[in-house]
């Protein structure tokens, strides 16, 4: 069972592009997070949010509890952002348990 | 602040053989966590803490037992290890493990290999 899905599990842009990863969950949840997974293994915990938009730097998240859905953004994409990214669900009710997606990895060439 | 730390980064065992995967907390942390990642899928809860002196078992805890020494130290155990272990383990802490939600924060994980 896949409970987060997330597309689309390969991305290659070019340096300066606009870049969108997104994340469907079938599970009702109090939070989601966004991590970001360096190439070196670290693992980084970039938004949690529970509705709406959180924006830092070049980064956007979106989610629509209704439907079931978030959206990661990266605004003028830069080799450095080449990761994996991945999203997690705490389903409603749990003690802060994450259910995570497989990640997305994203490529920028300069 | 170190933050989360886990040693050993890197361990080759013999099948059978047992270890222990340590990890530590300086952020005064209540629940920590351990997961394990393979390639291909998601990382996966093994076992958890709460607080001090709770855990409970996660997704995948077979083969696996859990110490929470203090409310620093969580430890990992491997009692007979077995080549479908083989795989990244991070360990992760957060200040309450409520179910609203909150940030968690991972170690730099172990990369274990077992033949």
């Amino acid at each position: 069972k896949n409970e987060v899905e997330q597309s689309p599990q390969n991305l290659t842009a070019q340096e300066g592009e606009f870049i969108t990863i997104n994340c469907s969950y079938s599970v009702g949840i109090s939070a989601l997070h966004w991590l970001q997974q360096h190439p070196g293994g670290g693992i980084v915990s970039l938004f949690m949010l529970s509705s709406g938009k959180k924006k830092h730097g070049r980064l956007i998240a979106t989610i629509n509890i209704q439907e079931k859905h978030s959206s990661l953004h990266i605004t003028a994409s830069h080799p450095r952002d080449s990761a994996v990214y991945i999203c997690a669900v705490i389903p409603g009710g749990s003690q802060g348990n994450l259910i995570f997606g497989k990640g997305t990895k994203l490529s920028v060439k300069p | 602040n170190a933050g989360v730390t886990q040693t050993p980064k890197f361990q080759v065992l013999k099948t059978g053989q047992s270890m222990t995967l340590q990890c530590a907390q300086d952020m005064n942390h209540n629940s920590m966590y351990w997961y394990r990642q393979d390639p291909g899928m998601g990382l996966r809860l093994i076992y958890y803490s709460a607080s001090e002196g709770t855990t409970d078992k996660g997704e995948v805890p077979n083969g696996y037992n859990v110490s929470r020494l203090n409310k620093r130290e969580f430890s990992l155990r491997l009692e007979s290890a077995a080549p479908s272990q083989t795989s990244v383990y991070f360990c992760a802490s957060s200040p309450q493990g409520t179910s609203w939600g909150e940030t968690q924060y991972f170690g730099p994980g172990t990369r274990l290999l077992v033949l």
